[in-house]
Order: C-alpha cells, then structure tokens, then sequence
C-alpha cells in the first residue's frame, strides 16, 4: 500500500500561474485535508474534506480551491499563485471515527 | 481564534541531556496529539492522551496531559541523535469542527554529538 501520495514533489512556478497538487489514498479514509507548513507557523490547514463531493474552508483557504470528486482524491488549485504561496504544503487523511492524521510526503511549492 | 502555543520554538541540547516540549490551550482539550518531523520529512503520529492527568511512556519519551486538559508536555530522556527533528502538538479546538486539528508551531531540537 502506498498510503498517501502526493504529486508532484516540487513546482517552481511564475507570479500568475495556475496549477493544481494532487493527493491520492489507498486506506479508504473518508478524511482528507490541506496544509501548509512555514517556518516557525506550524502546519495550518487550508481546506478539508469529510467526503466525497464535499469541501470546506480551513484557517488559511485564500487563494486556493479544493476538490473530491472521489473518494481516494483530493485536489489543491492555485488559480493565480503569489510569491506568499511558496510554502511546503502536506496532505493528510483520517479515518471516521479516528483521530490520527496520516500525512503524504509534502510539495514544495516555489512562486517566483 | 482559538490556538494552541507551544515552546520553546527551537532548542539545541548535548547528547545525552533532557529535552521538554510544552503545549498550552486557554480552552479544556478533548484530546492532545504528538507528532514528530524528521527534517525534510512529514509529521508522524506519536500519541494520543485523552484523559485528565494521563501519563504515557514511549522508551525514552514521556508524554502528559494536564488534569484541567489545557496542556501538555513531550519529556525526552538522554537525548540521542536520531531524535532531532520538530515535535508538534495537535489538538480538536471546537466541537462540531469536521475533526479538525490545530496544530502548535513546534519545537525544532537540535542534538549535538
């Protein structure tokens, strides 16, 4: 089982660009969420998802949108990054009825 | 909004000292989490406490949870190298939140050989 993936690994991009971070799992977690990580700010979390079809915003969620349209994916866009968009963004999932994250490898995301 | 504040944000310790990392929320937690992140790696879950005053050990480590459920603390014991890393707190702030967790800003050690 490869557990939580995430694609790609690292983007440099240009000011105005769009592109999108893919997360996929194989654990069947009905869970999924988006965070960034910046020195010294811990991890905050973007947007989640308690299932398919569904989103919602978390603590940081501007400039960015989400996705589900299936269950094993979760989809981060940024439809015209900014340079305080370049950040280590992490994906995590959580079983229902369970508390523990399990969280992909991380995207490092530069904006020029 | 609501936060969980953890210190120290970074500390350096000699092989073989003691390290502590110290979580606090203003509001009663229904749980506490710990994960560690090795660098350039992604956090890994530790362990939960969930009851008022609970203690766990993990070989080296000692995790507690305070009796009003308002903060925590990570013990290590005779720090080794492989220990480095940033250790973070998590914890649910509000009910009815979509299991939300809301991590601290984590303390980076550094253990000198």
């Amino acid at each position: 089982n490869a557990g939580v993936t995430q694609t790609p690994k690292f983007r440099v991009l240009k000011t105005g660009q769009s592109m999108t971070l893919l997360c996929a799992q194989d654990m069947n977690h009905e869970y999924m969420y988006w965070y960034r990580q910046d020195p010294g700010m811990g991890l905050r979390l973007i947007h989640y998802s308690v299932g398919e079809g569904t989103t919602a915003k978390g603590e940081v969620p501007d400039g960015y949108n989400v996705s589900r349209l299936k269950k094993q994916n979760f989809l981060l866009g940024l439809e015209s990054a900014a340079p305080s968009q370049t950040s280590v963004y992490f994906c995590a999932t959580r079983l229902a009825g369970a508390n523990v994250l399990t969280f992909g490898a991380g995207s490092r995301l530069t904006v020029l | 909004g609501q936060q969980v504040m953890q210190i120290p944000q970074y500390q350096h310790v000699q092989e073989g000292e003691d390290f502590t990392t110290y979580c606090n929320s203003s509001t009663t937690l229904s749980n506490i989490q710990w994960y560690k992140q090795r660098p350039g790696g992604h956090p890994v879950f530790l362990i939960q406490l969930v009851k008022s005053g609970e203690v766990k050990k993990q070989k080296r480590l000692t995790f507690q949870f305070g009796e009003a459920k308002k903060n925590s603390s990570l013990h290590i014991t005779a720090t080794q190298t492989t220990d480095v890393g940033t250790y973070f707190c998590a914890a649910e702030l509000s009910s009815g939140s979509a299991r939300q967790l809301t991590f601290g800003s984590g303390t980076q050690l550094t253990v000198l050989p």
